[in-house]
């Protein structure tokens, strides 16, 4: 079955950066395009981007462009979530999720969450 | 930006009763190139991964159980389940992929009245 396992949480000081990892399995991991999307606390959901696993194309929100990279090693079915630079109002739990089909731009499955906080 | 926002924001219902979840965006997401709303929900509970339920507006998922129903066109469009079962308590979203970026709602709290 299709699974996205992420990393566990984080705790990191202002100004640092995080990266979160999500390995995925139960599918051909190149089929399917990777977005990241974050929930702060009592916030909605906020779509960061994507990734297209298969070429390596990304594209970012505007709000984060600048500090958020994603990448991806197809050998191990993972993609990454880099962001940089870190301010508290990026505490959250940051979720990847897999692309329903091409084009259409939301996910079928999700991974289970990844809690950044950022505190000094 | 495509706002998304839902009604209400807390929703208590009685077992076996009828719950309904509005969800209205800012502007149209009907695409007139395959007469289809872009509109998604999805149902979350605490610690899990977020589930996707209905796309299309009103395509239930293979495997979510017939008492869930998306109905809606245009602006305005409802998430209605039939007779609340215990396992539904959870905060539904919906989701526009009508434009770029992709925009949820601010979600809705179910829970047993």
């Amino acid at each position: 079955q299709v699974q996205l396992v992420q990393s566990g949480a984080e705790v990191k000081k202002p100004g640092a950066s995080v990266k979160v990892s999500c390995r995925t399995s139960g599918y051909s991991f190149t089929d399917h395009t990777l977005y990241w999307v974050r929930q702060a606390p009592g916030q909605r959901p906020e779509w960061m981007g994507w990734i297209g696993t298969g070429d390596g194309n990304t594209k970012y929100s505007q709000s984060l462009q600048g500090r958020v990279t994603f990448t991806r090693d197809t050998s191990a079915s993972t993609v990454y979530m880099e962001l940089s630079s870190l301010q508290s109002e990026d505490t959250a739990t940051y979720y990847c999720a897999r692309e329903f089909r091409s084009g259409w731009f939301f996910p079928d499955y999700w991974g289970q969450g990844t809690l950044v906080t950022v505190s000094s | 930006d495509i706002v998304m926002t839902q009604s209400p924001d807390s929703l208590p219902v009685s077992l076996g009763e009828r719950a309904t979840i509005n969800c209205k965006s800012s502007q149209s997401i009907f695409h007139t190139s395959n007469n289809e709303n872009s509109l998604a929900w999805f149902q979350h509970k605490p610690g899990q991964a977020p589930k996707l339920l209905i796309s299309w507006a009103s395509t239930r998922e293979p495997g979510v159980p017939d008492r869930f129903s998306g109905s809606g066109s245009g602006t305005d469009f409802t998430l209605t389940i039939s007779s609340l079962q215990p396992e539904d308590v959870a905060v539904y979203y919906c989701q526009q992929y009508y434009d770029i970026p992709p925009t949820f709602g601010q979600g809705t709290r179910l829970d047993i009245k």
